[in-house]
């Protein structure tokens, strides 16, 4: 398997400005979490959604965030509009049933 | 909500030596415990894990010991390899709801 695959692996914008982040999970896995890292506060769980359903957004830090998951195998993070304080590497990881995630590598975003 | 610490948060060896990272969690429900490596630029990736239910597990030159009474549990790498550099996090797990470490940087030198 390919492993999750997270798009774009970079992406520089413009403060205001839409961003989406996308993320293939691994084919079968039925969780799929999305979390952000920075230097500050390390690593944060996002959002998580069970069979494409969204379970817990406890962590989506504002409403400029939203995540959806259209079917099994794709998911997108979207920010509107962008800030500078939204610039952190942002990560996509899925599991099968609960506890073992894999991560993909990243998306690090800047936003100027 | 769960909180985990890890500590040291940096770490420098001589190739060959012994390497300990301890992590405490505050929720006595957790019950799953993953430790992730992550290298430069990567994502975390998954090197050992341990539930609940058991106390110690080894894997070649990484092992992961559980105290749950005391609520910390451990990561020993022997025999460190400068690829064995990278940072390294704890996490505490109930069910999907993860909470990780800081992380501790790990230098190996040659």
């Amino acid at each position: 398997d390919a492993g999750v695959i997270q798009s774009p692996r970079h992406e520089v914008t413009e403060m205001g400005q839409e961003v989406t982040l996308r993320c293939k999970p691994i084919s079968g896995h039925d969780y799929l979490f999305w979390y952000r890292q920075t230097m500050m506060r390390g690593l944060e769980l996002l959002i998580y959604f069970n069979n494409n359903v969204p379970i817990d957004d406890s962590g989506m830090p504002e409403d400029r965030f939203s995540a959806k998951m259209p079917n099994a195998s794709f998911s997108t993070l979207k920010i509107q509009p962008s800030e500078p304080r939204d610039s952190a590497v942002y990560f996509c990881a899925s599991s099968y049933r609960v506890e073992t995630q894999y991560f993909g590598p990243g998306t690090r975003l800047l936003v100027l | 909500g769960e909180n985990v610490e890890q500590h040291p948060s940096t770490l420098s060896v001589q190739e060959g030596d012994s390497a300990v990272i301890k992590c405490t969690y505050s929720d006595s429900a957790s019950n799953y415990f993953p430790w992730y490596k992550q290298e430069l630029g990567k994502g975390p990736q998954l090197i050992i894990d341990i539930r609940s239910n058991v106390g110690e597990k080894k894997d070649q030159r990484i092992a992961v010991t559980l105290n749950k009474t005391a609520k910390h549990f451990s990561l020993h790498i022997t025999e460190t390899q400068p690829e064995d550099s990278a940072v390294y996090f704890c996490a505490a797990s109930i069910f999907n709801d993860m909470r990780f470490g800081a992380g501790t940087r790990l230098t190996v030198k040659p």
